[in-house]
């Protein structure tokens, strides 16, 4: 079945460290790839996607590009900020051929914690 | 605010009984989605509403678990006889067109604890 893997947490940087999550995912169909972050107390937002292959999402610093050949879909970010201390989810959507609708599916999610 | 809001923000039940959890979805979206997310764990999708139509449940986890969305906006997720395994945070997420081909805005959720 489809299924999203990403690198345990906690990840815990210095500011202005160099930051990567891996992702890495399974899927039929057609999928297309998500990064949410959950900052305390509040609800999933989603960071950036990518919708086909060789695609690169970024957003706020953070980019991630879409890897059909290695099934991946790695968060990077250059230079991390404090403000950046979150849970980031690494999720996939599928298009099948015979239509329906998208559910996410998400991987387990890996938490950052950045000091000063 | 225009976003997703979700009621009870905190539910603590005991064990058996029933309980009731509320989403609002952003004004005139379409799709509707319930993901149940354990301690440490992603979102899992429980179940998918297109308008007042449920057109999914497979992610439902026993016949306890029943949704609703009577008039197409706000749904309810109702669990009944509830266990300690249903601890949880429920997500609610909207999407503005049928099948939530674009983005799902998510509610803040709520966390269900069953002692």
């Amino acid at each position: 079945g489809d299924s999203v893997t990403q690198m345990e947490g906690p990840v815990t940087l210095s500011e202005e460290a160099f930051l990567t999550i891996n992702c890495t995912y399974t899927a039929t169909g057609y999928p297309s790839l998500f990064w949410y972050v959950q900052y305390p107390g509040e609800g999933l937002q989603l960071l950036l996607k990518a919708t086909k292959a060789d695609d690169k999402g970024s957003n706020k610093g953070f980019e991630a590009t879409y890897r059909k050949e290695t099934t991946s879909f790695h968060l990077e970010k250059g230079s991390v900020q404090v403000s950046d201390s979150a849970v980031y989810f690494c999720a996939l959507t599928v298009t099948h051929s015979s239509g329906g609708y998208n559910k996410l599916i998400f991987g387990a999610g890996t938490r950052l914690a950045v000091h000063p | 605010g225009a976003g997703v809001s979700q009621s009870p923000r905190y539910k603590v039940a005991k064990r058996g009984q029933d309980v009731a959890l509320r989403c609002d979805p952003i004004s005139g979206h379409v799709s509707l989605f319930w993901y149940q997310q354990a301690l440490g764990q992603g979102p899992e999708f429980l179940t998918y509403f297109q308008n007042e139509a449920q057109l999914d449940k497979s992610g439902l986890p026993s016949d306890r678990f029943f949704a609703e969305r009577p008039e197409g906006s706000v749904s309810t997720l109702k669990i009944q006889r509830t266990q300690q395994e249903d601890s949880a945070v429920y997500l609610c997420a909207s999407s503005s067109i049928a099948g939530g081909y674009n983005e799902q805005f998510f509610g803040p959720g709520t966390r269900l604890t069953v002692l």
